[in-house]
């Protein structure tokens, strides 16, 4: 079965400071994969996905980046994080189409 | 492009029912549904394909009405374990848009004893 696996579970980054967050899918090849982020309380903000390798699609203009250097690898990227970054990050992958999705379990970023 | 989700809370007695609604702008290649705990990752509950298409595990279960690009989740008898938010995904087909997965706002159920 596919597995998401996203770490760290929680950060705390100054501001201004880089980040990289990084996403492995295991048990499927070529998945379709996913960067959301949630504010507390609220729903589910696709950042970025990507049907493959080094096929990006950005849907929210901001500082953030996404890379996928293999086709199971998925990194969220910025060069200088702002207060309004903090969030809770979700991976996701999938084969897309007639499947669901999997979840890895998420990064808590606190930006101060 | 977001799915739009109603309503936004709902708030039940153990035992009682709930459908939650999603509705799209534009036609839809599939409807997933997810329901996440506080502080957790969204977890599968189901994923609709066709126009019409209908299904169910346990008293929890989902439609899909192409045509108007809808799709409800019925929750029947809810236990104090259905709490959570739910999450609809939609898939769009085709173009540019393709492999894409968006989520509507989320609707927060809350069972009490």
């Amino acid at each position: 079965s596919q597995t998401i696996h996203q770490w760290p579970a929680t950060l705390v980054q100054p501001v201004g400071s880089p980040l990289s967050l990084e996403c492995t899918v295991e048990g499927t090849s070529n998945p379709n994969l996913y960067w959301y982020r949630q504010a507390a309380g609220r729903g589910l903000q696709l950042l970025f996905y990507s049907v493959g390798i080094g096929q990006i699609s950005s849907e929210v203009p901001q500082n953030l980046s996404a890379s996928r250097p293999q086709d199971r690898q998925f990194i969220l990227s910025s060069k200088k994080l702002l207060l309004s970054d903090s969030g809770f990050y979700l991976c996701a992958g999938g084969r897309g189409g007639h499947t669901e999705a999997f979840f890895g379990q998420g990064t808590r970023l606190t930006v101060v | 492009q977001q799915p739009v989700q109603s309503p936004q809370a709902v708030i039940l007695r153990e035992g009682e029912d709930a459908v939650i609604n999603c509705s799209s702008s534009k036609a839809l290649y599939s409807v997933h549904w997810y329901r996440q705990k506080h502080g957790e990752a969204p977890v599968f509950l189901m994923i609709l394909l066709k126009g019409g298409e209908q299904k169910g595990h346990d008293k929890i279960s989902a439609s899909f009405n192409e045509k108007k690009q809808q799709s409800s989740l019925y929750l029947t008898a809810s236990q104090l374990s259905y709490s959570g938010t739910y999450f609809c995904g939609t898939e769009i087909p085709g173009g540019t848009s393709y492999g894409k997965l968006t989520f509507g706002q989320g609707t927060i159920l809350t069972v009490h004893p």
